[in-house]
């Protein structure tokens, strides 16, 4: 079967730099993927990662270790819109559906 | 605009009612898929379809049905069988199953059951 571990809750001030990890149990990995939903919105993509390494896009990095089966999503410069939910989540090997993690809210404080 | 349509927003509906909520997308996409979410929580598959006239149960499909006639509609019927019924639905769409992990959502029905 397929399992994510996500920390419930970070806060962090406008303008610095925040981590959010993700640990993954699967019986076959294809990649880890990372979206964002704000309050009483839809969920948006924001990377996958099939490698290992970093992965930079603007603001958000997302980074692999699939020896470690771990994850993270790298927010810098952090302002006030990013206060939202971000999932991580990873492919079923056998079915192709993907599988959520329970999620990481994000607090930004002023 | 290329896109993925839900309605209505939010619906209220009494106890023992049967509710069909909508989802439509025009992006030519095979797959769709139906979630829950209750607050606080992650998203849990209900069901899910990779083809036209052709769709599984995820891991909470007890109280749901779906049908999928036409490739762009995913319909999703909470029967009254559903015990605790209140929630966020969202309904997404992918190029296919298994061949990308970007799924591409709708804005949500938060249904409420009085």
């Amino acid at each position: 079967g397929q399992s994510l571990e996500q920390p419930s809750e970070v806060t962090a001030v406008e303008g610095a730099i925040v981590q959010m990890n993700c640990t993954y149990q699967t019986s076959g990995f294809y990649g880890l993927s990372w979206y964002q939903q704000h309050d009483g919105g839809a969920p948006t993509f924001l990377s996958y990662n099939a490698l290992d390494g970093l992965e930079e896009t603007g603001r958000f990095s997302s980074f692999l270790s699939r020896s470690d089966s771990y994850g993270y999503l790298l927010l810098q410069e952090l302002q006030m819109k990013d206060s939202a939910s971000y999932f991580c989540a990873v492919r079923d090997h056998n079915t192709g559906k993907l599988i959520f993690g329970q999620g990481t809210t994000l607090q930004v404080k002023p | 605009d290329g896109g993925i349509t839900q309605s209505p927003k939010y619906l209220f509906r009494k106890e023992g009612q049967n509710v069909t909520l909508s989802c439509e997308q025009n992006l030519n996409h095979d797959a769709m898929y139906w979630y829950r979410q209750d607050p606080g929580q992650g998203l849990r598959l209900i069901y899910y379809s990779q083809i036209v006239n052709d769709f599984q149960k995820g891991d909470i499909a007890e109280g749901y049905s779906v049908s999928r006639e036409k490739k762009e509609s995913f319909p999703l019927t909470v029967t009254s069988a559903q015990k605790n019924p209140t929630a966020f639905y969202l309904c997404a769409s992918s190029m296919r199953a298994g061949q990308s992990d970007e799924q591409f959502f709708g804005p949500g029905t938060r249904l409420t059951v009085l």
